[in-house]
């Protein structure tokens, strides 16, 4: 089966500019996820879908950060404006769940962004 | 929320030697716990995961012991190889919601 698909895999900016990044998960998982992995780190949770749902953003930086996912399938995650600490892999997953409980979750390739 | 703490966050071994990664982890509630296997520039990869109602699983070199009463949980690498080296991350689910470790560098020496 074909995996999560992330574009752009890289995107340079300057800082105060916007950027978006685009994001397709497997076939039939209903649950997707955007994590900002800053190097060194792990992944931190920004957003997390339930088909077109949110379920938990907690963590997003509501003041320059948004996601969407209109059709409960592809999603869109925005910065705007970018800030030179946005610089990080921002990594998509998706889930399903799996028979007796607990989600395995696949991971994208994920979009490198540098903000100048 | 869940708070995952892993150590060490750096790992040197002998090619042949067994690597061990402990992670801890709060919340009772979580129930699922993979464990993610991260080469430089690319996407983490689910190498192992065991779920709350087992105690162990075992797949070639890898494994992985789960203590509920105590809330941890470990990765086991045998007959480490050069290929093993990366980082690795610990993950704990509640069954939807994923709270991951700060990772672990594994450097497997030749």
């Amino acid at each position: 089966e074909a995996g999560v698909a992330q574009s752009p895999r890289y995107k340079i900016i300057e800082k105060r500019q916007s950027v978006a990044f685009w994001c397709n998960p497997i076939s039939g998982h209903a649950t997707l996820y955007w994590y900002q992995q800053i190097l060194g780190q792990g992944p931190k949770l920004l957003i997390q879908f339930q088909n077109n749902g949110v379920v938990d953003d907690s963590q997003l930086p509501k003041d320059r950060f948004s996601a969407e996912r209109l059709k409960g399938v592809d999603s869109t995650l925005k910065i705007q404006p970018a800030k030179l600490e946005d610089s990080a892999v921002y990594l998509c997953a998706s889930s399903s769940r799996l028979a007796g409980g607990g989600n395995e979750q696949f991971f994208g390739p994920g979009t490198r962004l540098t903000v100048l | 929320g869940e708070n995952v703490e892993q150590h060490p966050s750096t790992l040197s071994v002998q090619e042949g030697d067994s690597a061990v990664i402990k992670c801890t982890y709060s919340d009772s509630a979580s129930n699922y716990f993979p464990w993610y296997k991260q080469e430089l520039g690319k996407r983490p990869q689910l190498i192992i995961d065991i779920r709350s109602n087992v105690g162990e699983k075992k797949d070639q070199r890898i494994a992985v012991t789960l203590n509920k009463t105590a809330k941890h949980f470990s990765l086991h690498i045998t007959e480490t190889q050069p290929e093993d080296s990366a980082v690795y991350f610990c993950a704990a689910s509640t069954g939807n919601q994923f709270y991951f470790g700060t990772g672990t560098s594994l450097t497997v020496i030749p």
